[in-house]
């Protein structure tokens, strides 16, 4: 199972937006609503922002939104801020009940 | 509060098995499943398979298979990580992660993670 392809980093200013995408396959990405999205600060564990492709889990912020069309699920960060530096991750479940996580995208604001 | 602590790291030669353990409480141990994510330095995420702690049935990625056995004890509320065979390349921080939902409407994310345990495979 190869990894979803992910931007290696992205960049924006505060305030502005910016969106990260996940390519997979009609095997992961493109079969199951069950795309998640995971932000890591360096040296902490992971944290959940978005599963099921686009829900929220209670406590994140509603800057953080999720969608997908076909093969590809994209995470959107609205009104960046200084806080949402991070490396960000989706996840998706396959359909060899297995799972498999993008490469990370790094997100510099500037 | 739901709570996983992980064992402290490790220093592994080539060629030894590493051990890890994650205990768990917070919650009921045996209705979530649990999986186990790597991740080497510098790099990104890697699921390395998952185990249902009410009858201990495993799911390892294929890249593991033969390498892998994760195991737990529901007497004490943990679960075990074991990987043979060690090389450099296995040279990661190991998290166990659990998988939110009960298992009966498993969620297919996972909602909290261990604090991690470093591995160093080196001669």
């Amino acid at each position: 199972q190869s990894a979803l392809t992910q931007p290696a980093s992205v960049s924006g200013s505060p305030g502005q937006s910016i969106t990260i995408s996940c390519t997979g396959t009609s095997s992961d990405v493109g079969y199951y609503n069950h795309v998640s999205w995971y932000q890591q600060q360096p040296g902490k564990a992971p944290k959940v922002m978005i599963y099921d492709v686009s829900n929220r889990p209670s406590g994140v912020s509603n800057r953080f939104s999720g969608s997908k069309s076909g093969n590809t699920a994209s995470l959107s960060i609205s009104g960046l801020q200084a806080e949402d530096e991070a490396d960000y991750y989706c996840k998706s479940y396959t359909t060899s009940n297995t799972y498999v996580f993008g490469g990370g995208t790094k997100l510099t604001v500037l | 509060q739901v709570q996983l602590v992980q064992s402290g790291a490790e220093v592994k030669e080539p060629g030894a098995s590493v051990k890890i353990s994650c205990k768990a409480s917070g919650y009921t141990f045996t209705t979530y499943y649990m999986h186990w994510v790597r991740q080497a330095p510098g790099q990104g995420l890697e699921w390395m398979g998952a185990i249902n702690p009410t009858h201990g049935g495993t799911s390892y990625a294929q890249k593991f298979q033969g390498r892998v056995t994760m195991t737990r004890d529901t007497s004490t509320t943990t679960l075990y990580m074991e990987l043979s065979s060690l090389r450099s390349e296995d040279t990661a921080v190991y998290y166990c992660a659990r998988e939110a939902g009960e298992i009966a409407v498993a969620a297919k994310y996972f909602d909290y993670w261990g604090q991690g345990t470093l591995v160093t495979v080196s001669s």
